[in-house]
This record gives structure tokens, C-alpha cells and sequence, in this order.
């Protein structure tokens, strides 16, 4: 148990879907991260929230909408998903995103799958 | 931005036998570089990490070493096992950007 806890941990989609993917930590963390991981590929950074605060958009296609609606809970809102889009997204939280801790405490992740 | 170069892609060992991985990180600022173990079903686990003022860590079973100028790092597992089998990454940051490398598919054979 990591103390990051994404549900749901499977989700398959139709391309015409609204879905949320929802993670909480419990840790005490400020910091917040969305990542995307898919096979053989580094894992891919979309969104970062510090504090409540969206700090950085990795360039991600606005199908995928975030929301940070206080330190310990981080949402992404799903809508009108391509099938490249199928892949295992991670929740991570870490205490902060000064750069002086950076341990990231990662979920299990939600695979998702878009039909 | 940064770069990170991880081999091998797979590495398949006898148990006892020793397991290396090495990255390579492309900017000379990355200052902080973290090993993650991914088992199935999970997400990744921070094992270990160095900062760029070290030269080697280690913490039982695993190690890291890394050399600033070469711009390369590794992760040494000895006397590896069944349990060790999993998808290692490593990561290299700078000024908040951390990149990963694509990952280490090892499996320790019984």
C-alpha cells in the first residue's frame, strides 16, 4: 500500500464516452501528477498540480480535463477518447515540487481501454 | 530537455546471479536520479535514488552508482530473486522534469 489509491482500476470506454478516473492520497502530499504509461514508452507526464494549482500541461490533447479539487484529491475527466488513448494512467503524489523532495509515490493506475 | 537512454529492454538471470541496468541522462543539470520497481498489477515503487553530489549508494541486495561525467548511471542488483522479477525505470530530474527511461524487463529464473 503506496497511500495513492486510483479507482477505478479497469475502465473500458466507447470514443463517444464521458468517463473520470479518480485518486486520492493520504500521504500529506502537495503535489499531484497525472502519467500516462504505454508499453515499451518512458512514462509520459500530462499534468502536475501543486498546492491546487495546475503547474504544468504537458501539451495534452484537451480530451483529458483535470481537476484538483483540494491537495489530497486529483480527477481526470475523460470525453470523446481516441483508441490510442488506451493505456495504464497513474495517479503520483509527492510532498512537494520544489525540486528538494522529489520521491514520487505512484497508485496501482487505471487501465484503460478505448474502444 | 532531457533524455534518457535505459538497456537493456530485457535481462533474464538465474537466481543468486547479479543484475545490472544502465541509463544514460543527456543534460549535465539532471542533479537527482531515482530507480522505480514495477510489479504487475502496481504501480512503480521507489527502490532507490542518488543525488549528483554521490558517487554510489547502496542498500542491501541493490546499488547505484553514477558518474556525472560519463553522464550514466546504474542499478546492481546481487544475489537477485524470484521476488526481484519486475519492470525497473529509471528517471533522471532537473529543475522539477524528471524523465524516465522506457524500462527493464527482468525475470530471475528459480
Amino acid at each position: 500500500e503506496t497511500g495513492v489509491t486510483q479507482t477505478p482500476r479497469h475502465l473500458v470506454m466507447g470514443m463517444t464516452n464521458k468517463k473520470s478516473l479518480k485518486c486520492e492520497q493520504h500521504l500529506g502530499h502537495n503535489a499531484m501528477y497525472w502519467y500516462k504509461q504505454s508499453a515499451k514508452k518512458p512514462l509520459e507526464l500530462m499534468f502536475v498540480y501543486n498546492f491546487k494549482e495546475q503547474t504544468e500541461n504537458n501539451s495534452v490533447p484537451s480530451r483529458f480535463s483535470p481537476e484538483c479539487p483540494n491537495s489530497s484529491h486529483l480527477f481526470l475527466h475523460l470525453h470523446t477518447l481516441q483508441p490510442e488513448d488506451s493505456a495504464l494512467y497513474l495517479c503520483a503524489s509527492s510532498q512537494d515540487q520544489a525540486g528538494v523532495n522529489e520521491k514520487l509515490f505512484f497508485g496501482s493506475g487505471t487501465q484503460l481501454s478505448v474502444l | 530537455g532531457e533524455n534518457v537512454e535505459q538497456h537493456p529492454s530485457t535481462l533474464s538471470v538465474q537466481e543468486g546471479d547479479s543484475a545490472v541496468i544502465k541509463c544514460t541522462y543527456s543534460d549535465s543539470a539532471s542533479n537527482y536520479f531515482p530507480w522505480y520497481k514495477q510489479e504487475l498489477g502496481k504501480g512503480p515503487q521507489l527502490i532507490i535514488d542518488i543525488r549528483s553530489n554521490v558517487g554510489e549508494k547502496k542498500d542491501q541486495r541493490i546499488a547505484v552508482t553514477l558518474n556525472k561525467t560519463a553522464k550514466h548511471f546504474s542499478l546492481h542488483i546481487t544475489e537477485t530473486q524470484p521476488e526481484d522479477s519486475a519492470v525497473y525505470f529509471c528517471a533522471a530530474s532537473v529543475f522539477n522534469d524528471m524523465r524516465f527511461g522506457a524500462g527493464t524487463r527482468l525475470t530471475v529464473k528459480p
